[in-house]
């Protein structure tokens, strides 16, 4: 099983739409959480990081349920610059894997006008 | 803005040379890590240094790549001899470690390709 599994998508979805994305993760251990995006040719950028309490940054919000080893993004309003692929990121909290960050296949969203 | 510096931005070789990728951590960052990036794949970990050290090297096939942090400032992974199959694009990315909870910055990549 991997360590980050994430629906690949693609999501196409119309200018000013929700929409959702989930991950789930396989060890109960990990500490850290993260949403990056990546856009065509270039190289994984951080979006945000995720808090137990959830957080919001503008019209992004990530959320994480540490009981159902589940994170979530939601973007709201979407904008066709919000393109792209976002890839969900877990780092390991224990043992000879501490702080190493695993990365999943990434989920693709198209917004068109 | 601090980045994280990677030479050379491309890489066009023939079967069998040496290829040798280089990276400039962020200043202070003390972890390191290669990834190879393909269509297929996805990005897949290769090497993984904290304070110069390697931790993990597993996910690096050991008969051809290497990598290494010769000083705090510079990481290099090598490729000798390439193949084909090596194409793809290479990110380095460093951050600050565990302690401080702390995301990776990557640097633009190294696009590979072996004729």
């Amino acid at each position: 099983r991997k360590e980050v599994e994430q629906d690949p998508g693609p999501f196409n979805v119309p200018e000013g739409a929700t929409v959702a994305f989930n991950c789930t993760y396989s060890n109960s251990a990990s500490q850290s959480f993260f949403w990056y995006r990546q856009d065509c040719r270039k190289e994984p950028k951080l979006l945000m990081s995720v808090y137990s309490s959830g957080n919001e940054d503008g019209r992004f919000t990530a959320q994480l349920n540490r009981a159902s080893q589940y994170i979530s993004l939601l973007i709201r309003d979407s904008k066709l610059s919000d393109s792209a692929t976002y890839l969900c990121v877990v780092m390991a909290g224990r043992g000879s894997t501490l702080g190493r960050l695993y990365f999943g296949r990434g989920t693709q969203l198209t917004v068109w006008p | 803005d601090a980045r994280v510096t990677q030479t050379p931005r491309h890489k066009v070789t023939e079967m069998g040379q040496e290829v040798t990728m280089r990276c400039q951590p962020i200043l202070g960052h003390n972890t390191v890590f290669w990834y190879r990036q393909t269509m297929m794949q996805g990005l897949e970990l290769l090497a993984y240094f904290r304070n110069r050290a390697p931790l993990d090297d597993s996910g690096m096939p050991k008969d051809r790549f290497s990598a290494e942090m010769p000083d705090a400032t510079l990481a290099t992974l090598k490729i000798q001899p390439s193949e084909p199959r090596d194409s793809a694009v290479y990110f380095c990315a460093s951050g600050l470690g565990v302690a401080m909870n702390s995301p990776l910055h990557f640097g633009n990549g190294t696009r590979l390709t072996v004729t």
